[in-house]
């Protein structure tokens, strides 16, 4: 597609719920990111995909998140247990590469607010 | 770790008049700087970037100079309009722990108010 898209751009949710937000990226880009941003708060880092392959997990918070992107383009993350503090928007990105030269472009976002 | 920090905001201009952001950041090695807009309503965009030092990005009458022996990033532009009111982010790129993962680190934001 034109953009990054992601779906769907609202979601609440009760706590202890399992959400799935969806990304489709540009057309081709091969890495695709993941991020995190909480009120009045700067995008924290999540995961990162070269391809179909997680490539830098280190920014999940814990063991209840999980992305995979099966065939590299697609990518869903998955958030087990919700708690209130996950409420924030999650950002997508994607690059042609993953090296900076190539930019990145955001999605909108999904706000997830857990109630 | 790498880090960005950004002037806190909201900063409110009067329509014309000049714009500084300052961004100052703290990294290992040679990262890129970067800085995004986001206008209300819509995602983050990539307003301006600059790879190494004394580098100048410049995108829609904003500019920002790649200072490495003052680690900083300012973003200024010479005559504001009404439009540009939006949350300005500094970020720079770090290598991670993957090779090639150029994931970004964010300043906290910086809210521009401008008034006709």
């Amino acid at each position: 597609g034109a953009g990054v898209s992601q779906t769907p751009s609202n979601k609440v949710t009760e706590k202890g719920k399992y959400v799935e937000l969806r990304c489709d990226p540009i057309s081709g880009h091969t890495a695709l990111y993941w991020y995190r941003q909480s009120l009045g708060q700067g995008p924290e880092f999540l995961i990162y995909f070269q391809g179909t392959g997680a490539a830098d997990d280190s920014g999940l918070p814990n063991d209840r998140f999980f992305a995979v992107r099966p065939e590299g383009s697609v990518s869903t993350l998955k958030i087990q247990r919700t708690e209130r503090g996950d409420s924030a928007v999650y950002l997508c990105a994607s690059s042609p590469g993953g090296g900076t030269n190539y930019g990145y472009t955001f999605g909108s976002g999904t706000r997830l607010t857990v109630v | 770790g790498d880090s960005v920090t950004q002037m806190e905001g909201p900063v409110t201009l009067s329509e014309e008049a000049f714009l500084t952001i300052n961004c100052t950041y703290t990294a290992t090695g040679y990262p890129s700087l970067f800085w995004y807009v986001q206008y209300p309503g819509e995602g983050l965009q990539l307003l301006l970037k600059a790879t190494k030092a004394d580098d100048k990005g410049s995108n829609k009458g904003f500019e920002a100079t790649y200072r490495k022996e003052t680690t900083s990033f300012h973003l200024e532009k010479g005559s504001v309009q009404v439009s540009d009111s939006a949350v300005y982010f500094c970020a720079l790129s770090d290598r991670g722990n993957a090779g090639n993962n150029r994931k970004l680190i964010w300043g906290l934001g910086t809210s521009l108010a401008v008034n006709p």
